[in-house]
């Protein structure tokens, strides 16, 4: 069962426009959120982080907003670098304990 | 500060056969975590140490995987005998805290291959 989704595989966006990716997740009990970033051949790198007691997060470029109701979360990357072109996987838990991850969606900013 | 560090980057076996995979987490982390990475798909967690007790192993499939966490430290993740499935990235983390929420430091994964 995906508990954790990401429907979009890939995202193409153009160098200094705005990326925005989403995930959304169906445990309601999932109260901590993480972005991870990976490039090809390493292992993921932490992004950023949001637990359910906030709904904004927000680290120099990168923001990410949760959404309770909706069950949603997405990371907003402004303005979008070619550097940031990679997998972005979002991952859920609770409690700290396992964490969920989605598909993830590959982004590339074009220059 | 040393990232965390896993070997070998590649193993190509056949099918039946065993393999072994070593991860040395950062120093004084206290969370392991092994993940299973299928092409296409998110990190799936197969299991998670405390020190070198195990914390999660529900989702390890228990008559062929094996891992072990002695003293607390480095851990290995054994597969025997392996399936064609099995092919996937084996990423080892590991995070500072164990019960909060906190984010977790990822090795560069072993891709394993099996014909």
């Amino acid at each position: 069962d995906q508990q954790v989704k990401q429907n979009s595989p890939s995202l193409s966006v153009q160098e200094g426009r705005i990326s925005i990716l989403n995930c959304d997740y169906t445990n309601s009990m999932f109260d901590y959120f993480l972005w991870y970033k990976k490039y090809p051949a390493e292992g993921p790198t932490f992004l950023i982080s949001i637990s359910s007691i906030k709904d904004k997060n927000e680290d120099g470029r990168f923001t990410v907003f949760l959404n309770k109701s909706a069950k949603h979360l997405s990371l907003h990357i402004v303005p979008s670098q070619p550097g940031d072109s990679a997998v972005y996987f979002c991952a859920a838990s609770h409690t700290g304990n396992q964490f969920y991850f989605g598909t993830g969606t590959s982004l590339t900013v074009i220059p | 500060e040393a990232g965390v560090a896993q070997s070998p980057r590649y193993k190509i076996i056949e099918k039946r056969q065993s393999v072994a995979f070593w991860c040395n987490p950062i120093s004084g982390h206290a969370t392991l975590y092994w993940y299973q990475q299928i092409l296409g798909q998110g990190p799936k967690l197969l299991i998670q140490f405390q020190n070198n007790g195990v914390v999660d192993d529900s989702q390890l499939p228990k008559d062929r995987f094996s891992a072990e966490r002695l003293k607390g430290v480095d851990s290995t993740l054994k597969i025997q005998p392996a399936k064609l499935e099995d092919s996937a990235v084996y990423l080892c983390a590991s995070s500072l805290y164990g019960a909060v929420s906190t984010e977790a430091f990822f090795g560069q994964g072993t891709r394993l291959t099996v014909v």
